[in-house]
C-alpha cells in the first residue's frame, strides 16, 4: 500500500461545478500537509497548506480528518484554467527534510 | 533571485554515459531537494540537503547516483553510467528550514535516456 494515495480521475467537469478530490495517507503520525498543483509538463507549484482547522483561499478549501487519515480539497465555481493534477503531500513531521506526494488526481474542466 | 533554476532543461544521452545536472536554490533557502518524477507519478524522494550537508539520501538512489551541495548555495546531481530505467524528470526544489510552508520548485531537467 502506498504511503499516500489519491484517486488518479480523471475528473471531468463542466465550468461552474464544485468538485472535491481526497486523499489518504498511512501514517498516522504525519503531522503537516499540502496541496500542490502540476500543469502538464511543468513543475509542482504550492496550492495551500492543510491547516488541522481546515483552511480556505478563495474558491479552495482544504480540510484535514485525522482520525480518518485523509485530506481534501473542494473546489467552487471550477473554471477552465483549475485544470491540472492535483498532488497531496504529506510529511511525518513538521519540519521533515522528505515529503511524500500522492500521484495526482487529473481535473479537467471544460466549457 | 526570483526562483529555483535548473539546468540543463532537457537532456538526451545514451545509455552507459555519466551526466550531471544542477540546480541553483532561492539564495534566502538553506534546505534543498531533489525529487524524480516519471509519466503519471507523483515526485519521488531522492536526497536534501540542508546548507552543506546531506541529511538524507532515498534507497532510491543507488550507488550510481551522487549527490552535493557545497558551500551550501547550488547543488549537482550526477548519475553515473546511466540506464533507460533512469528516463525522468528530475526536480529540485528549495525551502526555508523544513518546508512548513511548501517547497518551491525548479522547472527540472529532463533525461531520456536511449
Amino acid at each position: 500500500r502506498k504511503e499516500v494515495e489519491q484517486d488518479p480521475g480523471p475528473f471531468n467537469v463542466p465550468e461552474g461545478a464544485t468538485v472535491a478530490f481526497n486523499c489518504t495517507y498511512s501514517n498516522s503520525a504525519s503531522q503537516s500537509f499540502f496541496w500542490y498543483r502540476q500543469d502538464c509538463r511543468k513543475e509542482p507549484k504550492l496550492l495551500m497548506s492543510v491547516y488541522s482547522s481546515g483552511n480556505e483561499d478563495g474558491r479552495f478549501t482544504a480540510q484535514l480528518n485525522r482520525a480518518s487519515q485523509y485530506i481534501s480539497l473542494l473546489i467552487r465555481d471550477s473554471k477552465l484554467s483549475d485544470s491540472a493534477t492535483y498532488l497531496c503531500v504529506v510529511n511525518k513531521r513538521t519540519n521533515a527534510g522528505k515529503s511524500t506526494f500522492g500521484d495526482g488526481t487529473t481535473l479537467t474542466v471544460k466549457p | 533571485d526570483t526562483g529555483v533554476s535548473q539546468d540543463p532543461r532537457h537532456k538526451i544521452t545514451k545509455r552507459g554515459q555519466n551526466v550531471t545536472f544542477r540546480c541553483d536554490p532561492i539564495s534566502e533557502h538553506n534546505r534543498l531537494y531533489w525529487y524524480r518524477q516519471t509519466l503519471g507519478q507523483g515526485p519521488e524522494f531522492l536526497t536534501y540537503f540542508q546548507n552543506e550537508a546531506q541529511l538524507e539520501k532515498s534507497r532510491l538512489l543507488s550507488d550510481r547516483f551522487s549527490a552535493e551541495r557545497p558551500k551550501g548555495s547550488f547543488s549537482t546531481l550526477e548519475i553515473q553510467r546511466t540506464e533507460q530505467g533512469d528516463s525522468a524528470m528530475y526536480l529540485c526544489a528549495s525551502s526555508l528550514d523544513g518546508g512548513g510552508y511548501g517547497y518551491t520548485f525548479g522547472s527540472g531537467t529532463r533525461l531520456t535516456v536511449v
